[in-house]
C-alpha cells in the first residue's frame, strides 16, 4: 500500500515570496491533516479536512496560510508571503474516517516539505 | 507552545543498555501516542494507549498510561543501534479531542 505523499521534498525561498506544498493521502483515507514542525520541536497542528472540509483550523496563521481540499482526496497548503519564521518542515498526514474510526484513528505521515525562508 | 513536557531531551547510551523516557502535562489526555521519528522522515506510531493505567508493549517497546491521565512513559529495553532517532509523546487533549498535540521529543543515540 503506498504511503502518504508529498512534494516538494525541499523548497527555498526568499522572504515575502509565495510557496505551496501538496500532498496526496493514502488512498481510502478521508481525514487529512497538515502540521508545522519546526527544528527542535515536535509537529503542531495547522489544518484538519475531513473529506473536503475543515474540521479544525484553529492554529493556522490564516493572514498567510491557505490550504484546500477540493475534491476531497489531494491537498494544497499555501504560504502567502512567507516570513523567516516559517522555516520549518511542513507534514501532512492522514487516516481513516475520523467521524466512524473516532478522533482518535491512527495517523499515518508523509516524508515532508523542508522549506527554508531566507 | 508545547502542552507537553518531554524528558530527557536527549539521550546517549551504549547499546543493549535499556532506555525510558516520559511525558507530563497539567492537562488531562485522552490518548497517548508514542512516535518515532527517523531524519527526513514522517513520524512513525510506535504504541497507542486509550485507558488510564494501560500497559502495552511492542516487542522490546513498553509504554504505560498515567493513572491520573496527565503523563505517560516509553521504556526500550536492550537498545539496538537501529533505536536511533528521536521519540516522540502525543496525546488528544479533553479539551480539544481531535487536535493531536506533541511533546518536544526525546533525542536517542546509541553507541555500538
Amino acid at each position: 500500500e503506498a504511503g502518504v505523499a508529498q512534494s516538494p521534498r525541499y523548497k527555498i525561498i526568499e522572504k515575502r515570496q509565495s510557496v505551496a506544498f501538496w500532498c496526496n493521502p493514502i488512498s481510502g483515507h478521508a481525514t487529512l491533516y497538515w502540521y508545522q514542525q519546526i527544528l527542535g520541536q515536535g509537529p503542531k497542528l495547522l489544518i484538519q479536512f475531513q473529506n473536503n472540509g475543515v474540521v479544525d483550523d484553529s492554529q493556522l496563521p490564516k493572514d498567510r496560510f491557505s490550504a484546500e481540499r477540493l475534491k476531497g482526496v489531494d491537498s494544497t497548503l499555501k504560504i502567502q508571503p512567507a516570513k523567516l519564521e516559517d522555516s520549518a518542515v511542513y507534514l501532512c498526514a492522514s487516516s481513516l474516517d475520523w467521524g466512524l474510526a473516532g478522533a482518535w484513528g491512527e495517523q499515518f505521515f508523509g516524508p515532508g516539505t523542508r522549506l527554508t525562508v531566507l | 507552545g508545547q502542552q507537553l513536557n518531554q524528558s530527557p531531551q536527549s539521550m546517549f547510551i551504549q547499546e543493549g543498555e535499556d532506555v525510558s523516557m516520559n511525558c507530563t502535562s497539567s492537562s488531562i489526555f485522552n490518548t497517548w501516542l508514542w512516535y518515532k521519528q527517523d531524519p527526513g522522515e514522517g513520524p512513525v506510531l510506535l504504541i497507542a494507549l486509550y485507558k488510564a493505567g494501560e500497559l502495552t508493549s511492542n516487542g522490546r517497546l513498553t509504554a504505560q498510561f498515567g493513572i491520573t491521565r496527565k503523563d505517560s512513559f516509553l521504556n526500550i529495553s536492550a537498545s539496538i543501534p537501529s533505536d536511533v532517532g528521536i521519540y516522540f509523546c502525543a496525546g488528544h487533549p479533553s479539551y480539544a479531542g481531535n487536535m493531536l498535540t506533541f511533546g518536544g521529543g526525546t533525542r536517542l543515540m546509541v553507541k555500538p
